[in-house]
């Protein structure tokens, strides 16, 4: 199965340190995304990451692609209590239709 | 205005009864999806379709039936509910065929309870 898994399942950290959560896959993949969940809502895209990219910024976020490692890294620099969710991978294999998401890790940010 | 909207937000049922969960997107996206997210967060697809065309149809039982009457509106249909069918049910939208470089748009779920 191509499914990520994201390491660690849950994570707790002092608000203003980094958080980094990591994500590994089976198979080659077109991209891998990187999603966040507050507690009772929908899963919100963070940032998209194509197989031919390594790196990837967004405002706090850093994206890592290794795709010899077959896994990818998300980073999120000087951490907010608003930060506080679960995050979850998702790959679309090559030629694939569907996104398959990991099950996620939850962060909590504390004050 | 919200994008991806979904009802209800809570079903509670009892054993054998059908119900329905309905979607609707206002993005004009061409393509939606069915997620079902079990008790331990692992979200999982259902269903898929573009433009009204069922694409993806994973191993679901034949209790559960999509229906989109048009590329804005994707229900599902849940015949003859059973306990291992509780979960968070998540509707979720994409702007093409889903083959390409593109990312989901996310309702907020509809928590089902099955008793």
């Amino acid at each position: 199965s191509q499914q990520g898994e994201e390491d660690p399942q849950a994570l707790s950290i002092q608000e203003g340190e980094n958080a980094t959560m990591n994500c590994s896959y089976k198979t080659s993949i077109n991209n891998l995304q990187w999603y966040r969940q507050n507690s009772g809502r929908g899963l919100v895209h963070l940032i998209l990451i194509r197989s031919n990219e390594r790196e990837k910024h967004s405002g706090r976020l850093r994206v890592t692609l290794d795709t010899s490692k077959k896994s990818s890294s998300l980073l999120i620099t000087a951490s907010r209590a608003a930060d506080t969710a679960s995050y979850f991978c998702a790959t679309r294999g090559q030629g694939a239709q569907k996104l398959v998401f990991g099950q996620g890790t939850r962060l909590t940010i504390n004050p | 205005d919200t994008a991806v909207s979904q009802t209800p937000k809570y079903l509670v049922t009892q054993m054998g009864n059908d119900k329905s969960i309905k979607c609707e997107q206002n993005l004009g996206h061409d393509t939606m999806y069915w997620y079902k997210q079990d008790s331990k967060k692992f979200l999982k697809i259902m269903f898929s379709y573009n433009n009204k065309e069922l694409i993806i149809n994973e191993t679901v039982p034949n209790r559960f039936s999509p229906k989109s009457p048009d590329k804005a509106h994707l229900n599902l249909h849940i015949n003859s509910l059973e306990l291992g069918d509780s979960a968070v049910y998540f509707c979720a939208s994409s702007q093409g065929q889903g083959l390409t470089n593109e990312k989901l748009f996310f309702g907020s779920g509809t928590q089902l309870s099955v008793l």
